[in-house]
Order: C-alpha cells, then sequence, then structure tokens
C-alpha cells in the first residue's frame, strides 16, 4: 500500500510566480490535511479537506492561498504571486476517518525556495 | 485543543530506553495522546496515540498518568534511526487538525 506522495519534492519559483503543490492520499483516504513547516519550526496546519469539500481553511493566508481536491486525481495546494516568506516545507497528510480517534498520516513533504 | 510542555532536548545512550516526557495539565476529558515523531527533512510519523489507558505497539508504549495530566513516551531499546523531534499532541476526537509544538529533540549516543 502505497503512502502518501508529494511531488514536487524540491520546487523553485521567483518571486511573483506561481506554486501548485500535488498531493496523493494514501489508498482508500478521503481525507486530506496540509501544513507548513518554517525552517526550525513545528508544522502549521493550513487546511482540511474532503473530496471536493473544504471543510476547515483556518489556518490558511487569507490572500494568495487556495486548495483543493478534487473528485478525481490529487489534492492542490496553490500559492499566487509567491514571496520569499512563503519558502517553507509543506507537508500533506491523510487519514481513513476522523470520527473517531485517527492516526495521520504523512507524505515527504515539497520544498518551497522562493528566490 | 490542550496545550502541551515537553524539554527542549534530551539525549540517550543507544540501546538503552528513552522515556520522553509530557506535561499536558488542562487535557480535556475526550481529548486523545498523540506522539509523533519527525526524522530530519522528512515528513513526521505517527508512533502511537492513548486516551487514559497504557499503550504499546511495535515502535515504543505510552504511559499515561491516571490523572491524565502527563504521559511518557517509551522507546524501549533506542538506536540510532531514533534520533529526530518527538512531538507530543493532545486532539479532541474529530479534531480536523494537529498541533505540532517545539517538540522533544531526541539525539541516541553511539
Amino acid at each position: 500500500n502505497a503512502g502518501v506522495m508529494q511531488n514536487p519534492r524540491h520546487l523553485v519559483r521567483r518571486r511573483g510566480q506561481e506554486a501548485r503543490l500535488r498531493c496523493s492520499p494514501m489508498k482508500g483516504h478521503s481525507h486530506v490535511y496540509w501544513y507548513r513547516q518554517l525552517p526550525e519550526e513545528g508544522l502549521k496546519f493550513m487546511v482540511y479537506l474532503q473530496k471536493e469539500n473544504i471543510i476547515d481553511e483556518s489556518g490558511m493566508p487569507k490572500e494568495r492561498f487556495s486548495a483543493e481536491f478534487p473528485k478525481e486525481g490529487p489534492s492542490i495546494l496553490r500559492i499566487q504571486q509567491v514571496v520569499r516568506g512563503d519558502s517553507a516545507a509543506y507537508f500533506c497528510a491523510s487519514s481513513l476517518t476522523t470520527g473517531f480517534s485517527y492516526e495521520q498520516y504523512f507524505g515527504p513533504g515539497t520544498r518551497l525556495t522562493v528566490t | 485543543d490542550a496545550k502541551t510542555t515537553q524539554p527542549t532536548s534530551m539525549d540517550c545512550a543507544e540501546g538503552r530506553a528513552a522515556n520522553l516526557p509530557c506535561n499536558h495539565s488542562t487535557i480535556s476529558g475526550n481529548e486523545y495522546v498523540y506522539w509523533y515523531r519527525q526524522i530530519h527533512s522528512q515528513g513526521p510519523q505517527y508512533i502511537i496515540h492513548g486516551l487514559k489507558n497504557n499503550e504499546t505497539n511495535e515502535m515504543a508504549s505510552l504511559i499515561i498518568t491516571e490523572d491524565r495530566k502527563s504521559s511518557t513516551l517509551i522507546l524501549p531499546h533506542a538506536t540510532l534511526r531514533d534520533t529526530a523531534v518527538y512531538y507530543c499532541i493532545v486532539s479532541r476526537t474529530g479534531a480536523n487538525n494537529l498541533f505540532f509544538g517545539t517538540g522533544t529533540r531526541l539525539t541516541v549516543i553511539p
């Protein structure tokens, strides 16, 4: 059973460009979470999605950031007009359910560098 | 979600048990204790979780005090590959996200 997959693993963008980060959850998982980790800090929650629905985006910056999880295909985290402060590791996680105690399985992350 | 307090760093000799403490004095009745770890540059890895009973799996044991205000993660025979940042997280049933604090940086020494 393949784990959570993220691509690309490394992404370099110039200021003002767009960044698209992809996440394929574990097979059978329909809950996806995105986290951001700045250097030397813990992970910070950004958004929680189920298929075709954003459930909780309380951690998402109000501008330039968006996320989707379409019926078919991977979840996408999109950052428009990137700035240097967006440089971070972005981790995606998936879970089977949230109804009871559960564990989240994390992908290897995408390291975004904005030059 | 309740806040947790962990030591910033710990060392452990290879082959010995690593005992990582966590205080969560404001934990609520419906909140679970989760432990994750993050090996350098990798995604966090789930280790174990519990509500009030002690738990054990192939990776570790989790000891939760009777009043649930603190817990200890035990790695019974630490190896060099256990060197990582360990996060103690308290989260209620059905919470949408996990709050990762700064964790404990465990260094296993040969």
